[in-house]
């Protein structure tokens, strides 16, 4: 498979919890790692493949990963937690780097 | 802190060649086990992989480029380029680069970005 699939947008209420996904067959033997961007700016590591977390990263933010599918979940989504939520890992090869379409995260 | 700086021409003319390069403070771009990427971004759109280059000089390129990128690197300036030739309407992008500290995970891992630079292709 050479896609990686995120719904276009999500959102969430201050305070509650949110999974963002991000699908494709090649995530049944390759990990995601997930980044944030916020407008005007550069992507931020926000998960490591295997689901940890960069230090400085809230530890609100967690990953999971399930057959075709990896998961970013927000426990207690916050304001500053708005932006695009990028996943990205390979083809079922291996040989070609992949970026999901990204996911806008509205939290209102 | 290693911190990453892109710099380079931000209107091309079509047909012409993009020219790009990426200086890296706070470390050696050789001192360790490291990819060194290009990624782009088209205004509006997501996040496309141009390539990257391993300390060691090994490189990748994203097969829809494959023909016109080449990225290189330049251990005594402690910077790696990009080149993209023949552009169109269509390169127009934000044009970031990024740190690929993958270790033994099998696949990427940017942990470090530029700010990303504007590259306009217009006549």
């Amino acid at each position: 498979s050479s896609e990686l699939t995120q719904d276009p947008a999500v959102s969430v209420a201050l305070g509650q919890t949110v999974r963002i996904t991000c699908q494709g067959d090649s995530l049944r033997s390759y990990y995601a790692s997930w980044y944030l961007q916020k407008p005007g700016q550069a992507p931020v590591l926000v998960l490591y493949p295997k689901n940890t977390r960069p230090s400085g990263i809230p530890d609100r933010f967690s990953g999971s990963s399930s057959g075709d599918t990896a998961s970013l979940t927000i426990s207690g989504a916050q304001a500053e937690d708005e932006g695009d939520y990028y996943c990205n890992s390979r083809d079922s090869s291996g040989n070609h780097v992949l970026f999901g379409g990204g996911t806008k995260l509205t939290v209102l | 802190q290693v911190q990453l700086q892109e710099s380079g021409a931000g209107l091309v003319k079509p047909s012409q060649t993009l020219s790009l390069t990426c200086t890296v403070s706070g470390g050696s771009i050789s001192g360790g086990d490291y990819y060194w990427a290009w990624i782009r971004q088209p205004p509006g759109k997501g996040l496309e992989s141009i390539g990257y280059i391993y300390y060691r000089g090994s490189t990748y390129y994203n097969p829809s480029l494959k023909s016109r990128v080449t990225i290189s690197l330049h251990t005594s300036k402690n910077q790696f380029s990009l080149k993209l030739t023949s552009v169109s309407a269509a390169d127009t992008a934000v044009y970031y680069c990024a740190r690929d500290n993958r270790g033994t995970y099998r696949n990427d891992v940017f942990d470090v970005w530029g700010r990303g630079t504007m590259v306009t292709v217009s006549s």
